[in-house]
């Protein structure tokens, strides 16, 4: 069975510090893709990247950094410099096509 | 703007009644989504559309209903066969892999 593990519910930093989101995964499939969402106080879901099981090279994107590792079945987030803005929560997610295996979700407050 | 619209934002059931959530996508996406959040629980699937006419039922169906008549709606009925339907719905489009999310409907029960 396929499952994915946010094993923090909540995270409070103060801004400028880095942080780190864990992401657990369990699958036997060869081939799938991960996810990062976040879902701002508003609502919405937004989504920040995708990862494919064949990649493990790690992202930068702006202050946000994704490190996948296929030997840990893990797939972390660091968000650097945080800021009050990051305050979401943040869904990671395993699957492919039409159905997606989500974590609980991390609740991050960002502390001004 | 292109995107995905969910109304009403709060809705409120009595017991025995059916209501119905309505979402529109105007991003000439193909498959939608249903998705039931409950607090401290990832997003679970109720129903998901590929195609116009077409729909299937995802992990949570029970005591929910959908149709896809049109293109750009998916309108999600909660039934009164849904014990415990408080909770957070969200509508879905998706473009290949990634979803694009409305701001969700807050269902509670009188």
């Amino acid at each position: 069975a396929q499952k994915v593990t946010q094993a923090q519910t909540e995270i409070s930093v103060v801004e400028k510090e880095d942080v780190t989101l864990d992401c657990v995964y369990e699958t036997r499939d060869t081939t799938y893709y991960l996810f990062w969402y976040k879902q701002p106080p508003s609502g919405e879901l937004v989504f920040l990247i995708r990862r494919n099981s064949f990649d493990e090279q790690n992202e930068i994107s702006g202050r946000y950094s994704w490190n996948f590792q296929k030997s840990t079945s893990s797939f972390n987030f660091t968000i650097t410099a945080s800021q009050v803005v990051d305050s979401a929560v943040y869904f990671c997610a395993l699957g492919g096509n039409y159905q997606l295996i989500w974590g609980a979700g991390t609740k991050l407050i960002i502390k001004p | 703007d292109g995107g995905i619209t969910q109304s009403p934002k709060y809705l409120f059931r009595k017991e025995g009644q059916n209501v119905t959530l309505s979402c529109e996508q105007n991003l000439n996406h193909d498959a939608m989504y249903w998705y039931r959040q409950d607090p401290g629980q990832g997003l679970r699937l109720i129903y998901y559309s590929q195609i116009v006419n077409d729909f299937q039922k995802g992990d949570i169906a029970e005591g929910y209903s959908v149709s896809r008549e049109k293109k750009e709606s998916f309108p999600l009925t909660v039934t009164s066969a849904q014990k415990n339907p408080t909770a957070f719905y969200l509508c879905a489009s998706s473009s290949g892999l990634k979803l694009f999310f409305g701001s969700g409907t807050q269902l509670s029960v009188l």
